[in-house]
């Protein structure tokens, strides 16, 4: 299992761009980094997940440096309901294993 | 709404009583997973099947949690003789083996449970 650390918190603007950075020392070989994004009272919702250098998607980036020891997620243009928690993980397709998460408030 | 169901949204009962939540996945998803989510945490793992067999479960998932999938289809989490310290968020997630993302699976809006 990789255990991930990540920001507690990050406040941010509307209309800046938003980066997470997450360690994952001892990710395994086979794991995948994962983001997803958590509204109060709502599952879980998927984000983005990459192996190696740079996904992108139609809401996010994800860059992965070649040692996969850390990943940073990039929420371009926020708006304030982008406000939610952000968790990384590694995972190979089975459960998942949530941290704390990064909590980011936008503000106007 | 992500076509995972969940039902009851909110259970209040007293400590001692057997609760149970059921799950209705996305209909052709053959894996249903079963997480716990308590207030400032994020969730934790306790249970997935592949169609109709629990594949595994966690430490969390003490002898009073039992889980089922009977049909391959919804699911059903019962706890036996609730503790405060069951109260918290009952999640269910479902995805499909070999599906578009590797790690992506779809949650319900989950069960809020709340032992008096």
């Amino acid at each position: 299992l990789a255990k991930t650390t990540q920001p507690i918190s990050m406040d941010s603007y509307e209309g800046q761009e938003v980066n997470i950075t997450c360690s994952h020392n001892n990710i395994a070989t086979n794991d995948y980094i994962t983001w997803y994004q958590q509204f109060p009272s709502q599952g879980p919702r998927f984000i983005i997940q990459g192996y190696k250098t740079k996904v992108t998607n139609e809401v996010a980036s994800l860059f992965i440096p070649a040692d996969r020891k850390s990943s940073t997620l990039s929420l371009p243009r926020v708006s304030l309901s982008d406000t939610a928690v952000y968790y990384c993980l590694g995972a190979a397709g089975n459960k998942l294993t949530f941290g704390g998460g990064t909590r980011v408030l936008v503000k106007p | 709404d992500t076509g995972v169901s969940q039902d009851p949204r909110h259970k209040i009962t007293k400590r001692g009583q057997n609760v149970t939540f059921r799950c209705d996945p996305i209909s052709e998803h053959n894996r249903l997973y079963w997480y716990r989510q308590t207030l400032g945490q994020g969730p934790e793992f306790l249970t997935y099947f592949q169609n109709e067999a629990q594949l595994e479960k966690s430490r969390l998932l003490s002898d009073r949690f039992s889980a089922e999938r009977p049909k391959g289809s919804f699911s059903t989490l019962e706890i036996q003789r609730t503790e405060q310290g069951d109260s918290a968020m009952y999640l269910c997630a479902s995805s499909l083996v070999g599906g578009r993302g590797l790690n992506e699976q779809f949650f319900g809006p989950g069960t809020r449970l709340t032992v008096l």
